[in-house]
């Protein structure tokens, strides 16, 4: 089932910090975090396991409570190029992601 | 190591025609995924592949769809008797197995007219 992802738009000054959600109505193993620019292919930005590990490589923290089945994205001091279209992508196993629909995020100067 | 390549990035067909779309993974990546993505939508997985095996097909995919993944190196997804509704972007990704990021390729794009 897909996710849902909350809020769906958002608008930042630079500078300003951005937290984005995500909730799943199914037990989680994974959830992972891209980011697509307009006509660009989505990008890798951040995976959290059940577990506790975090694998990222990004200046971008995240959250992954199993319990309540939700993951955030914490984007702090938002720089212009943070714009774009944040997607989480979820699975229960070792198994193919889903995304959600996305949040529009636009950082304005 | 050039990514993930997809061929062709653009693909204008007529309604009924059959078109094919290749995906180049990187190559030590052995799974491979394709997903459709309309506007404002996020990507839609379609089917993928471990090695050469095709694991998982999802209901999406209608008898029109087939991809193949000969040797388990580049993927090639067809379309048969296309509609319009068929129109949106392809993706292809790849993967390590196990819990590792996705590394898409810039897509194709279809339009049927």
């Amino acid at each position: 089932q897909q996710p849902v992802q909350s809020p769906q738009a958002v608008i930042l000054r630079e500078g300003e910090d951005a937290v984005i959600n995500c909730s799943s109505s199914k037990a989680l193993y994974s959830v992972h975090w891209y980011r697509q620019k307009h006509g660009e292919a989505p990008v890798f930005l951040m995976i959290l396991l059940k577990g506790g590990e975090q694998k990222g490589h990004e200046k971008i923290s995240a959250s992954f409570n199993e319990k309540k089945q939700q993951s955030s994205l914490y984007l702090t001091a938002s720089q212009l190029s943070y714009s774009g279209t944040y997607f989480c992508g979820v699975n229960s196993g070792n198994t193919p992601l889903v995304f959600g629909k996305g949040t529009r995020l636009s950082v304005i100067a | 190591d050039t990514g993930v390549s997809q061929n062709p990035r653009h693909k204008i067909t007529k309604r009924g025609q059959n078109v094919t779309f290749r995906c180049d993974p990187i190559s030590e990546h052995n799974r491979l995924y394709w997903y459709r993505q309309t506007l404002g939508q996020g990507p839609e997985f379609l089917t993928y592949f471990q090695n050469e095996a095709q694991l998982e097909k999802s209901r999406l995919l209608s008898d029109r769809f087939s991809a193949e993944r000969p040797k388990g190196s580049f993927s090639t997804l067809e379309i048969q008797r296309t509609e319009q509704g068929d129109s949106a972007m392809y993706l292809c990704a790849s993967s390590l197995e196990g819990q590792y990021g996705y590394t898409f390729g810039s897509g194709t794009r279809l339009t049927v007219v």
